[in-house]
């Protein structure tokens, strides 16, 4: 069965410091995975996903995520971390056929001023 | 680009009552729907899809259907309501246009009292 883990429940960065938020996976074959972020009250908004190709994927609002397969990882960064990006993140993997997701349980992020 | 419109955006549910969630997507067509529900503003569950009018895959047992009337259309029902169906519940779609990427909409927000 596919799988994916956060292992950290929160972290926390000072503005303009780099920022990682851990992810690993677990799949049968080819992995297609996702990051999404969550606000207070709202629903999931699309970072980034990989499918294939360069292991580096660049996203939205200037998050990138790095696929990496010996050690089945998909740390989702990025380089100067901002107030406004403190929120909810998930990874996520695609399960079988239609598109499913299955979820992380999700790492708060918080960016401190 | 799609549009996913959810409503009502927050309802409180007497124990016993039914319900009813509606969800329709605009700027697609033929889209893949899914209803997921996320408990203590953590984990997302998988609770339905849909891959056509009158399709429905059920992911979980438990007191909650749905349905697909019209292509863009996607219901969430219950005949009554227990205190465990509170949560917050998105719906999702893969439209034809969007490739592997699931998009979310706002959410409803379900107390059940």
């Amino acid at each position: 069965a596919q799988s994916v883990a956060q292992p950290e429940d929160q972290v926390n960065v000072a503005e303009g410091n780099p920022l990682t938020v851990k992810c690993t996976y677990s799949v049968s074959g080819n992995p297609y995975l996702f990051w999404y972020v969550q606000y207070p009250n709202r629903g999931l908004q699309f970072l980034l996903k990989y499918i294939t190709g360069d292991n580096l994927v660049k996203g939205s609002y200037g998050f990138e995520a790095e696929f990496n397969k010996s050690q089945t990882s998909f740390h989702l960064k990025k380089p100067s971390a901002l107030v406004s990006d403190s929120a909810l993140y998930f990874c996520a993997v695609r399960d079988g056929g239609y598109n499913k997701l299955i979820f992380g349980a999700g790492t708060r992020l918080a960016v401190h001023p | 680009s799609q549009t996913i419109h959810q409503w009502p955006a927050t309802l409180v549910q007497p124990v016993g009552s039914p319900l009813s969630l509606e969800c329709t997507v605009e700027g697609t067509s033929n889209p893949n729907l899914y209803w997921y529900r996320q408990a203590a503003g953590r984990g997302l569950q998988l609770l339905f899809y849909s891959v056509g009018i009158g399709q429905i895959s059920s992911e979980v047992p438990q007191n909650l259907s749905a349905s697909r009337p019209q292509d863009r259309q996607f219901i969430l029902s219950s005949k009554k309501l227990l205190l465990s169906d509170s949560g917050f519940y998105l719906c999702a779609t893969r439209g034809v246009s969007s490739g592997n990427t699931i998009y979310f909409g706002e959410g409803s927000w379900l107390t059940v009292v």
